[in-house]
């Protein structure tokens, strides 16, 4: 099986640009959760959906972000204008809520800057 | 927000040498606790998953053990190798249905092995 795929894996764009992450879950995972990586906070939960539904948004950082699963097999990350803060690397995951312990399996990130 | 507390921040070891790190987290609401390992510049990979009290797992050289009465894993290395130098985080998943498979993370214990 594939494992969870990120596109692009490296991003550099500047300032005030669209920046959209993609990401291919796991085929049969109904969970999928969008993470990102900072020195200053570490790995931080910005959005997840169960069966294509945004559950908890919580984290995401401002309405300068927004996020889509329109099917099951197909998420985006999108940040409209992008801002030099806004570089870090973005992780995707994945799980089935009704496997025993719901381990999430993360895609390799997509490593973005902001010039 | 759910707290998850790893201890040491980071570790220093010749190789050789074993080593034991601390995750402690909420005793209530459990549903499962996972380690995993996280190298610079790949994505977190996962290690193990735990849900009962008790449950001691082993792969090669690392092991971990869980108690879920009192909050708190440990995660054990044998004889560290340089190769085993990442990150380990652990996370916590708690039972109530609303969280839907997230994942609580630590800030994780940096291990560096010198050869």
């Amino acid at each position: 099986d594939a494992g969870v795929i990120q596109s692009p894996r490296h991003e550099v764009t500047e300032m005030g640009q669209e920046v959209t992450l993609r990401c291919k879950p796991i085929s049969g995972h109904n969970s999928l959760f969008w993470y990102r990586q900072t020195m200053m906070r570490g790995l931080e939960l910005l959005i997840y959906f169960n069966n294509n539904v945004p559950i908890d948004d919580s984290g995401m950082p401002e309405d300068r972000f927004s996020a889509k699963m329109p099917n099951a097999s197909f998420s985006t990350l999108k940040i409209q204008p992008s801002e030099p803060r806004d570089s870090a690397v973005y992780f995707c995951a994945s799980t089935k809520t009704w496997r025993e312990g719901r381990t999430q399996y993360f895609g390799p990130g997509t490593r973005l800057l902001v010039l | 927000i759910l707290n998850v507390e790893q201890s040491p921040q980071s570790l220093h070891v010749q190789e050789g040498d074993s080593t034991n790190f601390t995750c402690s987290f909420p005793s209530s609401n459990f549903y499962a606790l996972h380690w995993y390992r996280w190298e610079t510049a790949k994505s977190p990979e996962a290690l193990f998953v735990m849900t009962l009290n008790g449950d001691e797992k082993k792969k090669g050289r690392i092991s971990a053990t869980l108690n879920t009465k009192e909050g708190y894993s440990y995660l054990y290395i044998k004889g560290s190798q340089p190769e085993d130098s990442a990150t380990y985080l652990c996370a916590f998943t708690s039972d109530r249905g609303s969280t839907l498979g997230r994942l609580y993370f630590g800030r994780g214990t940096q291990l560096t092995v010198w050869p």
